[in-house]
């Protein structure tokens, strides 16, 4: 079946340039997490949504962050105007209500230069 | 501040063997733990979960056990396998919304 996709899986942007980074969760998953994964550490957590309601953004590392899920499935992080330490993998996961058990996407590898 | 610490970045054991991945945690609000598998490439795959009601849940090879005074949790994977070779990371959660991961553990399992 389906799981979590993720585009693109790669990026590498300049400095100062804005990203976009798509998930399309599974089908039917109601909550939907970003993360951000730093070389050698573990998944960070960023954002989070209830279908298309964003009830968790504390993580967002800054304003030049912002993360949408318009119309309760796909999901898209946006990063304004890049730095250098943005350089990370980007992990999108989703879950069945009421679940804790995630299930996550293969990732986007940001590198700004 | 990490609320959640595997102090082991490494781990070989023999194949058929018992593994021992140990994760550390200061937050006595946690009240639900995971562990997920992940390799090269790919985002973490779900393992195996634990309430704090509970001080073990075992499926399979995998057996998680939680010490809530000490907090503890440990994944006991036996018999270990070549196809168990990854990075483990735990995580815990006291809200359902922020999940909090370790910073990983990379098993070898030596055939």
């Amino acid at each position: 079946g389906a799981g979590v996709s993720q585009s693109p899986r790669y990026k590498v942007a300049k400095r100062g340039q804005d990203v976009a980074l798509r998930c399309d969760p599974i089908s039917g998953h109601v909550s939907l997490f970003w993360y951000q994964q730093a070389l050698g550490q573990g998944p960070e957590f960023l954002t989070y949504f209830q279908n298309e309601a964003q009830l968790d953004k504390s993580g967002l590392p800054s304003d030049r962050f912002f993360a949408e899920r318009p119309e309760g499935s796909v999901s898209t992080l946006k990063i304004q105007r890049t730095q250098q330490e943005d350089s990370a993998v980007y992990l999108c996961a989703s879950s069945m209500r009421l679940a804790y058990e995630q299930y996550f996407g293969p990732g986007t590898r940001l590198t700004v230069t | 501040d990490q609320q959640v610490k595997q102090n082991s970045p490494s781990l070989s054991v023999q194949e058929g063997r018992i593994s021992i991945l140990n994760c550390d945690y200061t937050n006595s609000m946690f009240d639900y733990f995971l562990w997920y598998k992940k390799y090269p490439a790919e985002g973490p795959t779900f393992l195996i979960s634990i309430s704090s009601i509970k001080d073990k849940n075992e499926d399979g090879r995998f057996t998680v056990f939680l010490n809530k005074s000490a907090k503890h949790l440990s994944l006991h994977i036996v018999p270990s396998q070549p196809g168990d070779s990854a990075v483990y990371f735990c995580a815990a959660t006291d809200t359902g919304n922020q999940f909090y991961f370790g910073t990983g553990t990379s098993l070898t399992v030596i055939p």
